[in-house]
């Protein structure tokens, strides 16, 4: 069993829509951390958020975590092609602060 | 300040045979985690290093083990690969052990097993 479930776990658009991916759980986090990560490349952190119902915003992207700390979203506005790449999210669960929880990942492809 | 470098970029094996991978850490950083990505997928934690002791392992057999050296560096060692294996290792360099310690990732060294 997944702990955090990430959906779509695929997505191809046109430059210029909007989008939305999901990341959910049924348990509650402390913070969970959006990532983007490149072909041949690793994963590089865009964001923490560690408070219910906090909404960060990086240019283009808004990442929200649940009131409850078990969900967090990003949406990207007006997608462009340098947005290609797979977002992973992560997760340090409550009362467990050892361990990164990741999820599966949603790969997304803006076509031009 | 250097980044998290991985070697070798690309490696080639067969069923059997072992491997060594070598990361070397960001400056300044104590502790490194080795993951393990299948194409597509999110990274599945192998181990964690710090101050040259494994301090966390995921469900991942004996065959891969691993180092840390003084200066912060780390290897990750397969042996008798199997074609599962093949995959994205990736190291990340931290400045502690916890989970909300900022993980910094190198490229990656691509394992094919044949």
């Amino acid at each position: 069993t997944q702990l955090l479930e990430q959906s779509p776990q695929f997505l191809s658009i046109q430059e210029g829509e909007n989008l939305t991916v999901y990341c959910n759980s049924s348990s509650v986090f402390s913070s969970l951390q959006w990532y983007r990560q490149e072909p041949g490349e690793g994963p590089v952190l865009l964001v923490t958020v560690v408070t219910g119902g906090e909404v960060k915003k990086l240019k283009r992207l808004t990442f929200q975590f649940g009131d409850a700390r078990k969900d967090s979203s990003l949406h990207i506005t007006a997608a462009q092609p340098g947005d290609t790449g797979l977002y992973l999210c992560a997760g340090v669960r409550a009362g467990n602060n050892r361990k990164l929880i990741w999820g599966l990942g949603t790969s997304l492809a803006v076509n031009p | 300040e250097t980044g998290v470098t991985q070697s070798p970029t690309h490696l080639i094996k067969t069923r059997g045979q072992q491997v060594t991978l070598r990361c070397s850490s960001q400056s300044g950083h104590n502790t490194v985690s080795w993951y393990q990505q299948a194409l597509g997928q999110g990274p599945q934690f192998i181990f964690q290093y710090y101050r040259e002791e494994e301090n966390g392992r995921g469900n991942f057999p004996p065959r891969f083990s691993g180092l840390q050296f003084p200066n912060y560096s780390s290897e990750l060692n397969v042996n008798a690969l199997e074609l599962d294996d093949s995959a994205l290792y990736l190291c990340a360099s931290s400045s502690g052990t916890s989970a909300y310690n900022e993980q910094f990732f190198g490229p990656g060294t691509r394992l094919t097993v044949l």
